[in-house]
């Protein structure tokens, strides 16, 4: 079993929809949560940093934490063309640890 | 700042040849990581500095790869000799130290290897 399990999509969706990605993870000690955003071609970069359990919002971008379930979710609203790309949550646990990345795709 | 440099950004050698990819971090993060993309196994490090003394190697997958960093504005990523498995693109990642800082990691464009 992989520390960290992602579903890779594909995922489409329509232009103004709400998008869930998530990510289950084993490792209890697990303390930080980060989601990185890929754009094709590109290196991924930090989105979202999250610390223990709880919500952190930014923008139309909302990160959510369970550490009971060991499940965090990242919540798109109102999505755009523009967020189309691969979303890799992450997590720390003496190195980061990425999950394989679901490839999210908005279409206008 | 201009980020995180990598060099080649494309790369395409024969089986067998060395392979040198090169990294230059951002100025004044003193934790450097190397990973590599592939679609079957996702993102993974290969191995991380700080202060340019290499810490955990342990995702280096054979004795073929090898990394250096000679100094806190350069790195490189060898293989000798290459292998069409090797095929993958490769990052370079940096970030400053600090409780926070760790997951903050600053990526480069990337190196895509292609062995034939």
């Amino acid at each position: 079993q992989k520390e960290v399990e992602q579903d890779p999509g594909p995922l489409s969706v329509p232009e103004g929809a709400i998008v869930s990605l998530n990510c289950t993870y084993s490792n209890s000690a697990f303390q930080y949560f980060m989601w990185y955003r890929q754009y094709s071609r590109k290196g991924p970069e930090l989105l979202m940093y999250t610390y223990s359990s709880g919500n952190k919002e930014d923008g139309r971008f909302t990160a959510q934490v369970d550490k009971s379930s060991k499940y965090i979710s990242l919540f798109i609203r109102d999505s755009q063309p523009s967020d189309s790309a691969t979303y890799l949550c992450a997590m720390e646990g003496g190195k980061l640890i990425f999950g394989q990345g679901t490839e999210l795709s908005v279409k206008p | 700042d201009a980020g995180v440099i990598q060099s080649p950004r494309h790369e395409v050698t024969e089986m067998g040849q060395e392979v040198t990819l090169r990294c230059k971090p951002i100025s004044g993060h003193d934790y450097l990581f190397w990973y590599r993309q592939t679609m079957m196994r996702g993102l993974e490090l290969l191995i991380y500095f700080n202060n340019n003394v290499p810490i955990d190697d342990s995702g280096m997958p054979e004795d073929r790869f090898s990394a250096k960093m000679p100094n806190a504005s350069f790195s490189t990523l060898k293989i000798q000799p290459s292998e069409p498995r090797d095929s993958a693109v490769y990052f370079c990642a940096s970030s400053e130290s600090g409780a926070h800082s760790w997951g903050e990691q600053y990526f480069g464009p990337g190196t895509r290897l292609t062995v034939t």
